[in-house]
Formats: structure tokens, C-alpha cells, sequence
């Protein structure tokens, strides 16, 4: 069975810093795909950015990129220069092997300070 | 590119009823899937098709929901009879298969139950 754990229900961040949303998993698979999306105030969810198991580069896209730490089971999102706009429930997800299917964790609100 | 379209965006019924919700994924996405999102479970799938055939439905809570895929173009989910606790928001994603590559959601239903 797969798990994902977002400890951090909620964060506050000042605009123009960088922030770090914490994601720790548990597979058995060897292969895997690490997923992050976003879910602003209206509901959508906007895929982020992905990182898989055999990647040797942290994925960046834009101003995010994925601390991913194998070794201690963790893909944490870094969010550079926080906007506004960043204010939004951030979820981690996980695919397990060959599989298609998502196991999503309890997301983290995150609320950008002007 | 149109994204994944779900129908109706808001749906009111009475207990005892039944509801369907409708999917259209995006052209060429050949892998679909049905989530639930409530507060107290956060994001849970429920059910996937790859190619029209349904692969894991596992997560469908009780014989009251089901769905369909009878082509590449549309899905079904029916609940019937409704209940106060089917009260949620509807996700409808799809992806392309083979390949690691992201699932992209719809904007959701929100199902209200009462």
C-alpha cells in the first residue's frame, strides 16, 4: 500500500520569500512517480510540477522546484518569491509502479502574507 | 485545447434520488478517473478506465455509485438513490497512456445532497 503524509495543514508565508511545503511517502514500489498540484480558492486542480524515482536531478518548473530525498522518502515543494496568487491548498501525490492510479495526501493551505 | 469537461458544475437533489454526472476527457487521453473530495477524506479516487475498460473500481463506496465509459469521449457517474453523505465535489481526470506523464482534472461538480 502507498501513503502520502503532508504533515503542515496550513502555512503563512511572506509575499517575495521562498517556502518549503513538506511531503514524505511510503511505497514498496521501486519505481514511482511523485505528483504536485495545485487547488486555488475556486476549486480546480493544476498539476505543478513531477519528479520520478529514477531521476537524478531535482525537477524544477519555473519557481518551483522538488527537493526529492529518496533516501528519507521525502519530495518536498519549494516555492521561490512567493506571490499572492500562491495562496492555495498544495496537495502531494504519488504513482506506484506501472500503475496509473494517484494516492493524494491531506494538502497544505498555504497563505501568502502581503 | 478544450480541458476535461464535467456537467453540471453544480448539482442540488433530495435524498432518494438519483444523479449522474458527466465527464468529457481531453482528445487523445485514453486513461480516465473519478475522485471524491470532502473534508473529513480529502481526495479519493474511485474509479479508472484505460481504452473505455473499467481497471480498478475498488474505490466506489457502496453499490449505489457506478459508472461507465462507453466510448473515448464521454464517462458516466451515476449514484442512485443519493444520500446526505454523497455530499461532495466530483473530479473527473484524464491522462494519456502509456507513460508517467500527469493526470489533468476537470473542474469539478460540487454535489450537494439534502
Amino acid at each position: 500500500a502507498q501513503k502520502i503524509t503532508q504533515t503542515q495543514p496550513g502555512m503563512f508565508v511572506q509575499e517575495k520569500e521562498a517556502v518549503t511545503l513538506d511531503c514524505t511517502y511510503d511505497t514498496s514500489d521501486q519505481s514511482y512517480g511523485l505528483f504536485w498540484y495545485k487547488q486555488p480558492s475556486s476549486g480546480e486542480m493544476i498539476f505543478l510540477i513531477y519528479q520520478g524515482s529514477y531521476d537524478e536531478q531535482n525537477a524544477t518548473e519555473g519557481r518551483y522546484s522538488l527537493n526529492f530525498q529518496k533516501a528519507r522518502k521525502s519530495a518536498n515543494l519549494v516555492i521561490s518569491a512567493s506571490q499572492l496568487g500562491d495562496s492555495a491548498m498544495y496537495f502531494c501525490a504519488m504513482r506506484g509502479g506501472a500503475g496509473n492510479m494517484l494516492t493524494f495526501g491531506g494538502g497544505t493551505r498555504l497563505m501568502v502574507k502581503p | 485545447d478544450a480541458g476535461v469537461i464535467q456537467s453540471p458544475r453544480h448539482e442540488v437533489t433530495e435524498m432518494g434520488q438519483e444523479v449522474t454526472l458527466r465527464c468529457k476527457p481531453i482528445s487523445g487521453h485514453n486513461s480516465l478517473f473519478w475522485y471524491r473530495q470532502t473534508m473529513m477524506r480529502g481526495l479519493e479516487l474511485l474509479i479508472y478506465f484505460n481504452n473505455n475498460v473499467p481497471i480498478d473500481d475498488s474505490g466506489m463506496p457502496e453499490d449505489r455509485f457506478s459508472a461507465k465509459m462507453p466510448n473515448a469521449s464521454f464517462s458516466t457517474l451515476k449514484i442512485q438513490p443519493s444520500e446526505p453523505r454523497d455530499s461532495a465535489v466530483y473530479f473527473c481526470a484524464s491522462k494519456e497512456l502509456p507513460g508517467y506523464n500527469e493526470q489533468f482534472f476537470g473542474p469539478g461538480t460540487r454535489l450537494t445532497v439534502l
